[in-house]
């Protein structure tokens, strides 16, 4: 079984872009979480998506976004970057009351 | 609010020795399940052990065991007969039952470094 895919692994961007991070999640798992991950903060929760709806949010910006497809694959958006986004970006999938399964993450440089 | 501390920021152990990483928690769900992760240098979260608040048993998996103390709010990690491989950062984590059903809080984590 394929586990948690997450696409690109590396990505450098410019204050002000925006990017776009996806995720696919195991076979048959429904849930999938974002978290960031920096030095200063740690783990921290973005945001899960079940079945396309989004269920529990963290405290991040706006700027934050995702969305769920019908096929459960997930993407996140972060609008006008700014230096401290700087982060990995860890995409976990899960089902029922299952442990999380990470993928390996995106690491995103804002420059 | 939920939160999860572990006061250990980094430990050492010798090789083939037993180590405890510490963790605990803070929750006012009497339905919570407590998870252990390991994240290698190259970023990837493996999950190692869970422990679900009811679990009468404390949960083991190979070479680890979670010391569950329930009242005492703390579920810490023993790592037995540590092996070179297992030097890493350690996560304490926590998911309520109810409306929170997949929002996993995170402690800061355990850096581990097992000498040879």
């Amino acid at each position: 079984k394929a586990g948690v895919t997450q696409t690109p692994r590396y990505l450098i961007k410019t204050r002000g872009q925006q990017v776009t991070l996806s995720c696919s999640p195991i076979s048959g798992h429904r849930s999938v979480s974002w978290y960031q991950q920096t030095p200063g903060q740690g783990l921290q929760f973005l945001f899960e998506y079940f079945s396309e709806t989004q269920r529990n949010k963290g405290n991040f910006p706006g700027r934050f976004s995702g969305r769920q497809f019908s096929n459960s694959r997930s993407e996140m958006n972060v609008s006008t970057l700014e230096l401290g986004d700087s982060a990995l970006y860890l995409c976990a999938s899960s089902f029922s009351s299952s442990p999380l399964h990470f993928g390996n993450g995106t690491r995103l440089t804002v420059t | 609010a939920q939160k999860i501390t572990q006061t250990q920021p980094g430990m050492f152990v010798q090789e083939k020795e037993a180590v405890t990483l510490d963790c605990t928690y803070d929750t006012s769900d009497p339905s919570y399940g407590l998870f252990w992760y390991k994240q290698p240098s190259s970023g990837e979260m493996i999950f190692l052990i869970y422990q679900g608040s009811y679990d009468q048993q404390n949960a083991t998996e190979g070479r680890y065991s979670l010391n569950f103390q329930k009242a005492r709010k703390s579920a810490n990690l023993v790592i037995s007969a540590s092996q070179l491989g297992d030097s890493a950062m350690y996560f304490c984590a926590m998911r309520e039952g109810g409306t929170s059903y997949d929002k996993v809080i995170f402690g800061p984590g355990t850096s581990l470094s097992v000498i040879p």
